[in-house]
């Protein structure tokens, strides 16, 4: 059964950083793109960021380029969201999404992580 | 990277059909067949009910379809459902080679 799922959320003050994971399993994590998006509280969703298989392709939403940083470890079946100087715009639950191989169709979402950017 | 546009709320009995749009631009939805759908329940993760443009995953009713003309995208829900009451979202891949998601639709069964 395919599944991902998000863990490092939480409360942190502005300026923060914050890593959050995404463990994978059953499928092979080094064949597929994988994205970050997001959801405010009561908002609706808002593309983040993608990685190709081998990490050496990324790209980034306007509002986080320069402050977060996408990465991932095949070895280790792990997607990361690097995220740094935290505003509190970046309130959000934080999806971990893959790819659907051969589509750009978002095909198998975690249940999110929440982060809470305040002081 | 401006949302994609969606009306904000559609209605529809059971039993009818009803068509959500998702208007982009030429550097998006009508410049790709790269248009996907997604259903989500409150409190839940989104799931994906149509990929580019027009395919179902599998396990997706046939009552969902997709389809594409110029820089608009639609999602027609036909014999609609109780269960078919949710939120809708489309995205579409951009020439910036990143994502944009429409602002989303609230479907009500009445």
């Amino acid at each position: 059964e395919v599944q991902v799922e998000e863990s490092g959320g939480g409360l942190v003050q502005p300026g923060g950083s914050l890593r959050l994971s995404c463990a994978a399993s059953g499928f092979t994590f080094s064949s597929h793109w994988m994205h970050w998006v997001r959801q405010a509280p009561g908002k609706g969703l808002v593309w983040v960021s993608r990685i190709n298989t081998d990490g050496t392709t990324t790209n980034y939403a306007d509002s986080v380029e320069g402050r977060f940083t996408i990465s991932r470890d095949n070895a280790k079946n792990t997607l990361y969201l690097q995220m740094n100087s935290l505003r509190a715009e970046d309130t959000a639950v934080y999806y971990c999404v893959r790819v659907r191989q051969g589509s750009a169709g978002l095909d198998y979402w975690g249940q999110g992580t929440l982060v809470t950017v305040s002081s | 990277q401006s949302a994609l546009t969606q009306p904000a709320s559609v209605s529809g009995s059971p039993g009818q059909s009803i068509t959500i749009s998702c208007t982009g631009t030429s550097s998006d939805v009508g410049g790709y067949n790269y248009v996907s759908w997604y259903q989500q329940y409150p409190g839940k993760a989104p799931k994906l009910i149509i990929y580019d443009v027009y395919n179902r995953p599998s396990g997706v009713s046939n009552r969902f379809s997709g389809s594409k003309s110029g820089n608009t995208a639609s999602l027609t829900i036909s014999g609609l459902q109780a269960e078919d009451e949710a939120d809708y979202y489309c995205d579409s891949y951009t020439s910036s080679r990143t994502w944009v998601f429409g602002g989303g639709t609230k479907l009500t069964v009445l």
